[in-house]
């Protein structure tokens, strides 16, 4: 069974300062997606960017950008001069073969101005 | 526009009512799946349902629960006799592949609170 594993409960960011929220995962599929959904507290799910795990190159979103590294099953979003805007729950999922996300347990990203 | 809209976005009920959720998506999609999120934790995977059948659930989805698609366009969620502990945000999202890429469309969640 897959799982996502995000070890950071919480992290705090300074406005316009650089923040790394980390995720790992499990599985024995070699072709999947993997996401970071941003959720403020309005609670909706939005997407913040995702990557298919064949494609070997980052993928990047204005600020946000992953650093996905395959063998070590590492899947990290940094968001590069944070706003306050910013400040929310991030959840890292994994998308299986039959398209349904398993989700980390989320970390809950505060931005100080 | 929302690719995926939810009805109602608050919901509150007594325990042991049923409750039905609706999810409405704006074009034709075979593919459904329900998540649910209790506050404070993480999002968890109830049921995907494809083409007017469950196709996988998971041990959260036992009898108490039901999906359907009741008129072809929109599907629904049923928790028969609610429990203090089913109070959570219920999340319908869609998944949409295509050539380019892949990623899940959410609902804007229904907020079911069990008193």
């Amino acid at each position: 069974a897959q799982t996502v594993t995000q070890s950071q409960p919480e992290m705090s960011v300074q406005e316009a300062e650089t923040v790394t929220l980390s995720c790992t995962y499990d599985t024995s599929e070699n072709n999947y997606y993997l996401f970071w959904y941003k959720q403020p507290p309005s609670r909706q799910m939005i997407l913040v960017i995702r990557q298919e795990a064949y494609k070997q190159q980052n993928a990047t979103e204005n600020r946000f950008s992953v650093n996905f590294q395959k063998a070590a099953k590492s899947f990290s979003l940094k968001i590069s001069d944070s706003q306050l805007g910013d400040t929310a729950m991030y959840f890292c999922a994994f998308m299986d073969n039959t398209d349904k996300l398993i989700f980390g347990t989320g970390t809950r990203l505060q931005v100080f101005p | 526009e929302p690719e995926v809209t939810q009805t109602p976005s608050h919901q509150v009920t007594q325990m042991g009512q049923e409750v039905i959720l609706r999810c409405v998506p704006i074009s034709n999609h075979l593919y459904f799946y329900w998540y649910r999120q209790i506050l404070g934790q993480k999002v968890e995977f109830l049921v995907s349902f494809y083409n007017n059948e469950i196709s996988e659930k998971s041990e959260i989805f036992d009898d108490q629960f039901s999906v359907e698609r009741p008129d072809g366009s929109n599907f629904t969620l049923k928790i028969r006799s609610t429990k203090l502990e089913d109070s959570a945000m219920y999340f319908c999202a869609i998944p949409a592949r295509s050539r380019v890429d892949t990623e899940a469309f959410f609902g804007q969640g229904t907020r079911l609170t069990v008193v």
